[in-house]
């Protein structure tokens, strides 16, 4: 049940792209993406749902694809504030509120 | 608008003491929910309320009960605690809407000696 995310970690400069991928063997109602410091809690991005909609948040964006059962987050000209771990949450259902969490991908950006 | 507090944010235990850790939040959300996070694991769901009288186990259920108190407060009891616990506990909660966020607390840091 649990979503696989890949890549497990990514190193990039200050201005590059990266694409960080979830993806679950079930049907999946809802996709969340977070970011996450060191010493933090998880902080939300951004929510898509079953429809495969895309959303942007900045030069932050991610789509759903519902065939695939797959959503990406897309991080466009990085910033050393993107640096952190990245998790995708899946909700199978909507009606039971049940979030599980893919392993993370840690994004490190250095100058 | 203190959000999801957990308290406490750190606690040492021996192994076989009990404790609970506390969760309240002031957003009216209906869901709750408790996870640990240990290094290369991520967030494993302990336990969850979808809504106020309602409690299910989650992947990591083992060792642990919950209750939820009220629609603000969810708590995590350990009754006997093991080694195997040590572990950051995040509490979070969330609106009744499918596209509704989690909030996060801000954790609490457990050691089991």
């Amino acid at each position: 049940q649990q979503p696989v995310q890949s890549p497990q970690a990514v190193i990039l400069r200050e201005g590059e792209d990266a694409v960080i991928n979830c993806s679950s063997s079930k049907a999946l109602y809802s996709v969340h993406w977070y970011r996450q410091k060191h010493g933090e809690a998880p902080v939300f991005l951004m929510i898509l749902l079953k429809g495969g909609e895309q959303k942007g948040h900045d030069k932050i964006s991610a789509s759903f694809n519902e065939k695939k059962q797959q959503s990406s987050l897309y991080l466009t000209a990085s910033q050393l504030s993107y640096s952190g771990t990245y998790f995708c949450g899946t909700e199978m259902d909507g009606n039971n509120r049940k979030l599980i969490w893919g392993l993370g991908t840690s994004l490190a950006v250095n100058p | 608008n203190a959000g999801v507090t957990q308290t406490p944010k750190f606690q040492v235990l021996k192994t076989g003491q009990s404790m609970t850790l506390q969760c309240a939040q002031d957003m009216n959300h209906n869901s709750m929910y408790w996870y640990r996070q240990d290094p290369g694991m991520g967030l494993r769901l302990i336990y969850y309320s979808a809504s106020e009288g309602t409690t299910d186990k989650g992947e990591v259920p083992n060792g642990y009960n919950v209750s939820r108190l009220n629609k603000r407060e969810f708590s995590l009891r350990l009754e006997s605690a093991a080694p195997s616990q040590t572990s950051v506990y995040f509490c979070a909660s969330r609106a009744g809407q499918s596209n509704s966020p989690l909030h996060f607390g801000n954790g609490t840091r457990l050691t089991v000696t």
